[in-house]
């Protein structure tokens, strides 16, 4: 069966510190993939895609996704943390065209000073 | 572009109340989703709409529950009658095609007392 996994709940992280934010989908094929923030209290904001480009993904606030898929892997990473990062982190898949993107749980990221 | 709006931004009703949630997507999307998100059971999409038809509805927790969209810019989720348990925050997101990245509004937060 088609799936994403967010490998991991929770991480917490020091500001100035890297982020890491693991994400794994199985598919026989290279699907389109998101990465989608939620501040709190707030909808959800797209941070960057994947569609068969370059494999190596910039989007917005300095976040980045590097598309593996010998790994079949989409991990989110920002090279140094804010404060203001602190929310929840959703990979998001969609493997065929024409159907609707699958969440992943979410990861909840924490900053501390 | 306004991006997409809902309305009300909260409700507070009694048990056995009618709940009408309304959204208005991004002009020109043909897609829109309704969504759920409580803290037990995460994010959870509810149903799916393309060109207006109904897509899939299979995440519609149950026959209180009900959406519309009578035209390409208002779609409407009804609750009858409403339930403690559908207290939660209700987002609707449109996109241009059902795989494309979506666009979240701000979301309607439901309290049933």
């Amino acid at each position: 069966a088609q799936s994403v996994t967010q490998l991991d709940s929770h991480v917490s992280v020091s500001e100035g510190t890297p982020v890491l934010l693991r994400c794994n989908y199985s598919s026989s094929y290279s699907p389109s993939l998101f990465w989608y923030v939620q501040h709190p209290n707030k909808g959800l904001q797209l941070l960057l895609k994947y569609t068969s480009a370059a494999t190596l993904v910039k989007g917005i606030n300095g976040f980045e996704a590097e598309f593996k898929k010998s790994e079949t892997s989409f991990h989110l990473t920002k090279p140094s943390a804010h404060m203001s990062d602190a929310a929840e982190y959703f990979c998001v898949v969609n493997f065929n065209a024409g159907t609707a993107l699958i969440f992943g749980k979410g990861t909840t990221l924490s900053v501390s000073s | 572009d306004a991006g997409v709006i809902q309305s009300p931004r909260h409700e507070v009703t009694e048990m056995g109340q009618e709940v009408t949630l309304r959204c208005k997507p991004i002009s020109g999307h043909n897609s829109l989703f309704w969504y759920r998100q409580t803290m037990m059971r995460g994010l959870e999409l509810l149903i799916y709409f393309n060109n207006n038809v109904p897509i899939d509805d299979s995440g519609m927790p149950e026959d209180r529950f009900s959406a519309k969209m009578p035209n390409a810019s208002f779609s409407t989720l009804k609750i009858q009658p409403s339930e403690p348990r559908d207290s939660a925050v209700y987002f609707c997101a449109s996109s241009f095609g059902s795989g494309d990245e979506q666009y979240f509004g701000p979301g309607t937060r439901l309290t049933v007392t």
